[in-house]
């Protein structure tokens, strides 16, 4: 069964300093991998996508994920992180057979000034 | 870009009644919705997929005489939540997608529902 393991329930940074969160997937073939971007009270907006091609992909709001099939991941980053970036970020795979998107349990980010 | 409203954003009832929550499909014609509930501080749960014109699907331990799922349109699904008691009290989450499966999906806004 499909499965998404953010390792991270929360992170701290400091603003201006770079961001990783991590993300790892479980699935037989190659996954369509998301993130999620949710602030507090608020429903889900997509920062980017993976299907297929070049593993690097640019999303919204300067954030960029990396797929690594060898090491089943798909990290997103950030080279500066600023206060408005706080939130909680969730990873998901989509079942391509039968449309469900497995969310991972989140990561909080924190940005102290 | 795609989006999907979700109303009503907050309510507040007593227990017995029955709340509906409804989730529109603004720009986009969405051929699959899905309900989320989502516990403070945890992940997304999923309820429910539902296909216009069909009965919805339910998750394994999700009562379906509890969530009731209408979806008579591609741009509109509804939960309502019969009978609602306290522990129904949560947020919910409708997302909406196009026809092929590897699009994103489109969430609304949630609707916190609080049940005294």
């Amino acid at each position: 069964a499909q499965s998404v393991t953010q390792p991270d329930i929360h992170i701290t940074v400091s603003e201006g300093a770079s961001l990783e969160l991590r993300c790892n997937y479980s699935y037989g073939a190659t996954p369509y991998l998301f993130w999620y971007v949710q602030s507090p009270g608020q429903g889900l907006q997509l920062l980017l996508k993976y299907f297929s091609g070049d593993t690097l992909v640019q999303g919204i709001k300067g954030f960029e994920a990396e797929f690594k099939r060898s090491q089943s991941s798909f990290n997103l980053r950030k080279p500066s992180v600023h206060w408005s970036d706080a939130a909680e970020y969730f990873c998901a795979v989509v079942d391509t057979g039968g449309f469900k998107t497995i969310f991972g349990a989140g990561t909080r980010l924190f940005v102290k000034a | 870009g795609a989006v999907v409203s979700q109303h009503p954003s907050r309510v507040i009832c007593k227990s017995g009644t029955s709340v509906k929550i409804e989730c529109r499909s603004l720009d986009f014609q969405a051929t699959t919705m899905f309900w989320y509930r989502q516990f403070p501080k945890k992940s997304l749960m999923l309820m429910a997929t539902s296909n216009e014109g069909s009965k919805a699907t339910y998750e394994q331990g999700v009562e379906k005489d509890k969530f009731l799922i209408n979806h008579a349109s591609l741009t509109l699904s509804t939960l309502t939540v019969t009978s609602a008691h306290p522990e129904d009290s949560s947020f919910y989450i409708c997302s909406a997608t196009q026809t092929n499966s590897n699009q994103p999906q489109h969430f609304g806004d949630g609707t916190r529902l609080s049940i005294l």
